[in-house]
C-alpha cells in the first residue's frame, strides 16, 4: 500500500513570496490533515479535512495560509505572503475516518526555509 | 485543553539495555494515546496506540507502552535497545469525547543508543 505522498520535499523562498505544497493521501482515506512542525517542537495541527469539507481550521493563520481539497482526494496548502517564522516542516497526514481512535499516517514532509 | 509532556529532551542508553521514554498527558475525557517515531528527513511513523482495554500495548519493532491512568502516563518501553532505534520519539493525545478531533503532540524525546 502506497503511503502519503508530498511534494516538494524542500523549498527555499524569500520572505513575502508565495509557496504551495501538495499532498496525496493514502487511497481511500477520507480524512486529511496538515501539520506545521517547527524545529525542536512537535507537530501542530493547521487544518483537518473530512472528504472535501473543512472540519477544523482553528489554528490556521487565515490571513496568510489557505488550503483546499477540492475533489476530496489530494490537497494543496498555500502560504501567501511567507514570513520568516513560517520556516518549518509541513507534514501531511491521512486517516481512514475522522474517528478519534483512527491512526494518522504521515507523509515525509516539506521542509520550508524562508530567507 | 489537552496537553502532552515529554520531560526528557534526550535519553541515552547502551545497546542491549532496556529503554524507557517518558510521556505524561492531560485531557478532560478518556485519552486516546499514540507514539510515533521520526527518523532524519522522514515523516512520523506510527508505533502504537492505546484506546481502551489492556494497559500494556504492544507495537512495532518490539516497542510497548504502559497506560497508567492514575499517573496520567503512557511511557514507551523496549526490553533491549538497538542502535537503529536511535531517533526522535513523539507522544500524542486525543480527547476521547465525541467531537474532539485534534491530536496534540509532545515536544519529542531524542533517543540515542550507543553501541
Amino acid at each position: 500500500e502506497a503511503g502519503v505522498a508530498q511534494s516538494p520535499r524542500y523549498k527555499i523562498i524569500e520572505k513575502r513570496q508565495s509557496v504551495a505544497f501538495w499532498c496525496n493521501p493514502i487511497s481511500g482515506h477520507a480524512t486529511l490533515y496538515w501539520y506545521q512542525q517547527i524545529l525542536g517542537q512537535g507537530p501542530k495541527l493547521l487544518i483537518q479535512f473530512q472528504n472535501n469539507g473543512v472540519v477544523d481550521d482553528s489554528q490556521l493563520p487565515k490571513d496568510r495560509f489557505s488550503a483546499e481539497r477540492l475533489k476530496g482526494v489530494d490537497s494543496t496548502l498555500k502560504i501567501q505572503p511567507a514570513k520568516l517564522e513560517d520556516s518549518a516542516v509541513y507534514l501531511c497526514a491521512s486517516s481512514l475516518r475522522s474517528v478519534g481512535t483512527d491512526t494518522q499516517y504521515f507523509g515525509p514532509g516539506t521542509r520550508l526555509t524562508v530567507l | 485543553a489537552q496537553s502532552v509532556a515529554q520531560p526528557e529532551d534526550q535519553v541515552n542508553v547502551a545497546e542491549g539495555n532496556p529503554l524507557t521514554v517518558k510521556c505524561t498527558y492531560s485531557v478532560s475525557g478518556n485519552p486516546y494515546l499514540f507514539w510515533y517515531v521520526q527518523y532524519p528527513n522522514r515523516g512520523l511513523q506510527f508505533l502504537l496506540k492505546y484506546i481502551t482495554g489492556d494497559n500494556l500495548v504492544k507495537g512495532s519493532y518490539g516497542f510497548e507502552a504502559e497506560f497508567n491512568k492514575s499517573q496520567t502516563s503512557f511511557h514507551l518501553k523496549k526490553p533491549s535497545a538497538l542502535v537503529s532505534d536511535s531517533a526522535l520519539y513523539f507522544c500524542a493525545v486525543r480527547d476521547g469525547r465525541a467531537g474532539r478531533r485534534a491530536l496534540t503532540f509532545g515536544s519529542g524525546t531524542r533517543l540515542q543508543v550507543q553501541p
